[in-house]
């Protein structure tokens, strides 16, 4: 069974702080992605990575960083967290075909 | 990608087939016809996808029209835990291609989805 997992469900964090969202999956798939789910904005893509120490730009870049040092995993860095940050969360992997999603970190930076 | 079309809402009782309908009259002849789904506070789950013909998966059954310009989710025995938002995409299905080497990334773009509801 397809498993992608997220480090926390539910985080909170001050502004200024950094937070680490970590990613996992099971699948041995090269492709791994990184998004924001806001009401109103829908699924917006921050970065993604087709293979170990690599990574790509999404839409909204600015204000994250990522690192994928191994193959299973791809964690997604808020280098100093903003109110503007508070957000969904969803990590995906994909095979050729198909992205499968984690269950998502509910993120509310005060 | 092409866009797509789905009614924001639709009620089905519980122990009945689900039908969800999706317009998508610009698709090329490369996109494929993806269905997810996300439940309240979930991350989206991949339900089936399709090209041409109609698909069944443990889940549910996708019936393409043959112009390709719609297509149906069927759920067979809704239950409450069917209850989500159901998303259709269309989209060029193989992730593996060179897409990252020119810029712009191959994320999928989910659009409003249909509510389904079901109720007891």
């Amino acid at each position: 069974d397809v498993k992608v997992t997220q480090s926390s469900r539910y985080l909170v964090k001050r502004t200024g702080e950094k937070v680490f969202l970590e990613c996992v999956q099971d699948m041995d798939h090269e492709n791994m992605f990184w998004y924001r789910q806001d009401p109103g904005l829908g699924l917006r893509l921050i970065y993604f990575s087709y293979d170990v120490k690599m990574k790509e730009k999404g839409d909204i870049p600015e204000g994250y960083s990522v690192s994928r040092e191994k193959k299973e995993r791809f964690s997604l860095i808020l280098e100093s967290a903003s109110t503007n940050q508070t957000s969904m969360y969803l990590c995906a992997s994909s095979s050729v075909e198909t992205q499968y999603f984690g269950p998502g970190t509910r993120l509310l930076v005060l | 990608d092409a866009k797509t079309t789905q009614p924001p809402s639709m009620d089905c009782a519980e122990g009945r087939a689900a039908n969800l309908p999706c317009n998508h009259s610009t698709i090329s002849g490369n996109e494929y016809v993806y269905w997810y789904r996300q439940i309240h506070s979930q991350g989206p789950q991949y339900i089936i996808h399709g090209l041409k013909n109609n698909e069944t998966n443990e889940m549910a059954s996708l019936i393409i029209t043959e112009d390709r310009k719609s297509s149906t989710l069927i759920l067979p025995h809704a239950t409450l835990r069917d209850t989500a938002v159901y998303y259709c995409i269309v989209r060029v299905g193989v992730l593996a291609l060179p897409w990252y080497s020119g810029g712009g990334a191959d994320g999928l773009t989910f659009g409003k989805g249909t509510h389904l509801i079901i109720q007891p």
